[in-house]
């Protein structure tokens, strides 16, 4: 089973700030990888696949990189509505398939 | 717009089997992969399994033992059954399609349509 592990569990921002989140594999997923944003009492929206496309209706604000097994979410400039949990799944090598723990975007 | 919606108790009893449907509208559960996923209540998501419309599925190591996934194309629906459950299943169950890449032809194993979730709670 491939670990994905997520760091920092949390991450306090200000509003107009960077955020940027790393997302790491146990082995190598190429780039197999996909972010979600999950906001209290809602399900996970799907923000990112193959590590850096945009899923349709994406802002351009949020953009993903990284291949193998590091992995990177950045938040060009954080609004209020970005402000919630992101959670990365590997879809390489299932199953079965593995979300990594989370990070918590929350006001500074 | 794809819409689906999950169905069932909300309490199980513990040892008993934990029953959910989920419901496609707004499109055909036909030519897609559709997951189960849950989330105990503050903790992160766990796939559970996955089926295609034709009946195939593909279940986690860690419940195959205890999963049923089936799936009813006339209704449009797919369900879940959950056997010998015990309080480490208490969690919000989420139902989810695949993406399909229709400029390539292949299906994604990411999820780009989910349920709102149900809250499923084990107790006596």
């Amino acid at each position: 089973e491939i670990v994905m592990t997520q760091s920092p569990a949390t991450l306090s921002v200000s509003p107009g700030e960077r955020a940027t989140l790393s997302c790491r594999a146990s082995q190598s997923v190429s780039s197999n990888l996909a972010w979600y944003q999950q906001k209290p009492g809602q399900a996970p929206r799907l923000l990112i696949y193959g590590a850096s496309t945009r899923a349709t209706g994406i802002p351009a604000r949020f953009s993903g990189s990284g291949s193998g097994t590091e992995f990177t979410l950045t938040i060009g400039s954080l609004q209020s509505e970005d402000f919630a949990v992101y959670y990365c799944q590997q879809y390489h090598n299932w199953p079965p398939l593995t979300f990594g723990g989370g990070t918590k975007v929350e006001i500074k | 717009q794809v819409q689906l919606q999950e169905s069932g108790p909300g309490l199980v009893k513990p040892s008993e089997t934990l029953s959910l449907t989920c419901t496609v509208s707004g499109g055909s559960i036909s030519g897609y992969y559709w997951s189960w996923i849950r989330q105990p209540p503050g903790k992160g998501l766990e796939w559970i399994g996955y089926i295609y419309y034709s009946g195939s599925t593909n279940y986690s190591p860690s419940l195959k033992s205890r999963l049923t996934i089936s799936v009813d194309t006339s209704k449009n629906q797919f369900s879940l059954k959950l056997s010998s459950v015990t309080a480490a299943d208490t969690a919000v169950y989420y139902c989810a399609r695949h993406h399909y890449d229709f400029s390539t032809g292949y299906y994604k194993n990411y999820f780009d349509y989910w349920g709102q979730g149900t809250l499923v709670t084990v107790s006596s």
